[in-house]
Parts: structure tokens; sequence; C-alpha cells
């Protein structure tokens, strides 16, 4: 069936450097995607969304980019810090109802 | 606000029995959503409730059941655990139920199975 999938389980950047996390999706008709953070022992934490017909969105310190091209989006974090250590997620909001399928995840870990 | 509350934070079954878990918003959001999360995995949806009175299936609802109590409740209940329910379960709810509303999620129960 139709998954979204990430390239990399684990990032390791150093404080202070931009971290940037992949994210392919193979369902073509998508036209909604969303970043979600997850700390350890919490649910998932919104970070940042975009639309089909954007290549680019940028919040605070994050950016997102998609290339429906080759169906792959990714997440930008400038000037990562250590309370950026977290599990992120992309989602691909599916259907005419807001459901949404996930990722498996990549672990980014910020070292000193 | 508190958000998103979901109790118990942690619950250890043996196999075949029953339990309820429970989820509750402050937002006055009009959709809520169970989903479970394996481990290195992320979240798959079990069911959500589109609006109060409504319910349907998400991608894997077999071996559960939801109720919307009203606006502010929904739960899902285990009837008779299996070990393949081992897992940790997050409620959400977003302001309506169209494509492009941020979910916003509990902190999640963690549930096990012997």
């Amino acid at each position: 069936g139709e998954s979204v999938g990430l390239h990399l389980p684990t990032l390791s950047v150093q404080e202070g450097d931009n971290s940037i996390i992949n994210c392919a999706y193979s369902n073509s008709a998508s036209d909604y995607f969303i970043w979600y953070k997850q700390e350890s022992g919490k649910g998932p934490q919104f970070i940042i969304d975009i639309r089909s017909n954007m290549d680019k969105r940028q919040g605070q310190r994050v950016t997102v980019l998609l290339n429906k091209t080759v169906k792959h989006l990714s997440l930008q974090i400038a000037a990562t810090q250590p309370g950026d250590s977290a599990v992120y997620f992309c989602a691909e909001n599916t259907g005419t109802a807001s459901k949404l399928t996930f990722g498996t995840g990549t672990r980014l870990q910020v070292t000193l | 606000n508190a958000g998103v509350t979901q109790t118990p934070k942690f619950q250890v079954l043996k196999t075949g029995q029953s339990m309820t878990l429970q989820c509750a918003q402050d937002m006055n959001h009009n959709s809520m959503y169970w989903y479970r999360q394996d481990p290195g995995m992320g979240l798959r949806l079990i069911y959500y409730s589109a609006s109060e009175g409504t319910t349907d299936k998400g991608e894997v609802p077999n071996g559960y059941n939801v109720s919307r109590l009203n606006k502010r409740e929904f739960s899902l209940r285990l009837e008779s655990a299996a070990p393949s329910q081992t897992s940790v379960y997050f409620c959400a709810s977003s302001e309506t139920s169209g494509r492009g509303n941020e979910q916003f999620f509990g902190p999640g129960t963690r549930l096990t199975v012997l």
C-alpha cells in the first residue's frame, strides 16, 4: 500500500550546526504534509506543515522543502540546539478527512 | 487549558483481560483520534471520530472499540487484550476533521499485555 517513510533512522549533529531530516512518500496524490517532533515519553508535537501547492515553507528556525517530482520532503533545522534532540516524523494527510499516515521516524541527536 | 489528557499513563494486563483507555480534550475540538505506536515505528490510526456521535475505522481497528461519549471525551476499549496490543496509545484532537487541521496529541498510555 501507500506509505510514508524516512531515509535515516538516526542523525547526529553538533550543536550549532544545521540539521536536515529527509522523508520519502509514495502516494503521488498526497497534497498535505506535516512534520512532528516527539520527545522521549511525550506525544508528537506539531512543528510545521506544507501543502502541495508550495515548494518551501519557513517557520522559526525550521524550513520544510517539498519536491513533488521525486516525492520527497525534508525538514531543515537551523543552528541545532540540545533541545532539538527528539524523534522527528513526517506525516501525510490521507483521504478526505484529517487522517494521518506517519513515517517511521528519524532520531536526531545533538552533541555538544 | 490542559489540552489533551489521557488516563492511565501506564497499564499492565494479562492476556484476555479488558480495559478502557480514557481521553479528554478541553479545546472544544470536534474531531478526536486514537493511534498506537510500536517500537521503532510511526503512529498508526486505530479509530477516529470526526464529530460527536460518529466514529470510523482507521488503519488498524481490529481488537478495539471506541465510544465518543460527548464532545470532550473519546474512549478506546480492548475487550480481550492480546500481547500484540502491547504498545503506546496516543489520543489526539483537531478542530475539525477536514484536511489540514493540526492535531494535538496527549502524553500517551503505555500498555503491556503479558
